[in-house]
Formats: structure tokens, sequence, C-alpha cells
């Protein structure tokens, strides 16, 4: 059964700081990975996919790596803001489309 | 483009009731759609497959009689919570898979909460 732990489970930086959340996944049987903005009350925002070929995705701000042998993904967030407070949840999903979640990591950014 | 919608996006009521909770895929078709539900500060829990035309596939611990999934179409999938009960308030949220083109991928909907009195 596919496990995903994220750590830490929240986390505090001063704003234009730079930082960094992990994801680690069990099996390594995955077809790609997904990473997740959740604000409070809300539904989830897909920040960034990398598929189980890739390395790394970019969007703006963020990177995320993917090194699925070791079972591990990292999320860099440079220049932080106070916007970016929330929670992010790494997802894992099968071929099959199933997705199992980490617990996410709250970050709050402050000013 | 890849757009899914729930509605409703909140509902309360009373124990005992049925409720009934739509996902639609609005911009493409998708065979198949999964239904999560996250409790207050917990993670996204898989609940179910919904796969157009035949029966949903629950996840072990999910009781099939109380959560009734039909995706009677390729745009449509609903989940109706049957005889709620307060232990049944959550945050369900569904997504969809395309049946063509980026089939690696769901897209999710905005999720809906629901509150059992």
């Amino acid at each position: 059964k596919q496990e995903v732990t994220q750590i830490p489970a929240a986390l505090s930086v001063p704003e234009g700081e730079n930082l960094v959340l992990n994801c680690s996944f069990t099996d390594s049987a995955i077809y790609n990975l997904q990473w997740f903005r959740q604000d409070p009350g809300k539904g989830l925002t897909s920040l960034l996919l990398i598929q189980s070929s890739q390395r790394e995705q970019t969007s703006g701000r963020l990177n995320a790596s993917l090194d699925k042998s070791s079972g591990r993904s990292t999320l860099y967030i440079a220049a932080s803001q106070p916007g970016d407070s929330a929670t992010y949840l790494c997802a894992v999903s099968t071929n099959a489309g199933k997705s199992t979640f980490g617990d996410g990591t709250t970050l709050t950014v402050k000013p | 483009g890849a757009v899914v919608s729930q509605h409703p996006s909140w509902v309360i009521c009373k124990s005992g009731t049925s409720v009934k909770i739509e996902c639609r895929s609005l911009d493409f078709q998708a065979t198949t759609m999964f239904w999560y539900r996250q409790f207050p500060k917990q993670s996204l829990m898989l609940m179910a497959t919904s796969n157009e035309g035949s029966k949903a596939t629950y996840e072990q611990g999910v009781e099939k009689d109380k959560f009734l999934i039909n995706h009677a179409s390729l745009t449509l999938s609903t989940l109706t919570v049957t005889s709620a009960h307060p232990e049944d308030s959550s945050f369900y949220i569904c997504s969809a898979r395309p049946s063509v083109g980026r089939a690696e991928t769901q897209y999710f909907g905005p999720g809906t909460r629901l509150l059992v009195l």
C-alpha cells in the first residue's frame, strides 16, 4: 500500500526566504506526482505535475523535483511571500489514476 | 481548459436526510472520476472510483450502500450520501481523468463542504 509522508508538518518563515518542502513515498511505481496548494476551507489548486519520466518542473518561483528511485520529491519556493501561506499537499498517482495524498505541510510566511 | 465543477459548494442538512453532490467535467469527457473525502486537519482520502456505465469501485472501509455513486454520462458523476449523520460532515472533492488527450493526469473540482446537524 502506497504511503506518502510530508515533512515538515508545519513551517514558519520570514518573508523573502527560500524554502524546501519534502515529500516521500514508499512505492516507487508511480505514474506521476503532483503538488497542490490548499487555502483554509478551500479546494485544491494544482501547482506542478511531474510525470514519472521527468526529474523536475518549474513554474514561476516554484520548482519541484522528483527522484522516483529513492521515493522523494521536493518543492522549492523562492523568495517566499505572505500570499504563499497555505497548506501544500503532495500526491502520487498510479496509471489507473488513483491518487494517494500526504498529510500536507502548513506554511506560514510572516511579513 | 480542463475545468471540473462541483455542486453544491456547501450544504447543511439534518441528520437522516440524503444529500446529492454533482461532479461535472465542463470541457472534456471523463470515463473515470474519483471521489475523495477530507476531514478537518487531515489529508484527502480516496473513497471510490467512478466508471462511466459501470459500478463504482469502493476503497476498503467505505460503505457502498451509504455512499451511492452514479456515473451516467461521460461528464457527470454524482455522490449521494444516504441517511447522513454528523460523522459524515466533511469536505468532499471529486477529480476527473480525461478519456482522451492528457489521460495521464486528473483534474480536481473545488470541493463540497457538507455539514450534518
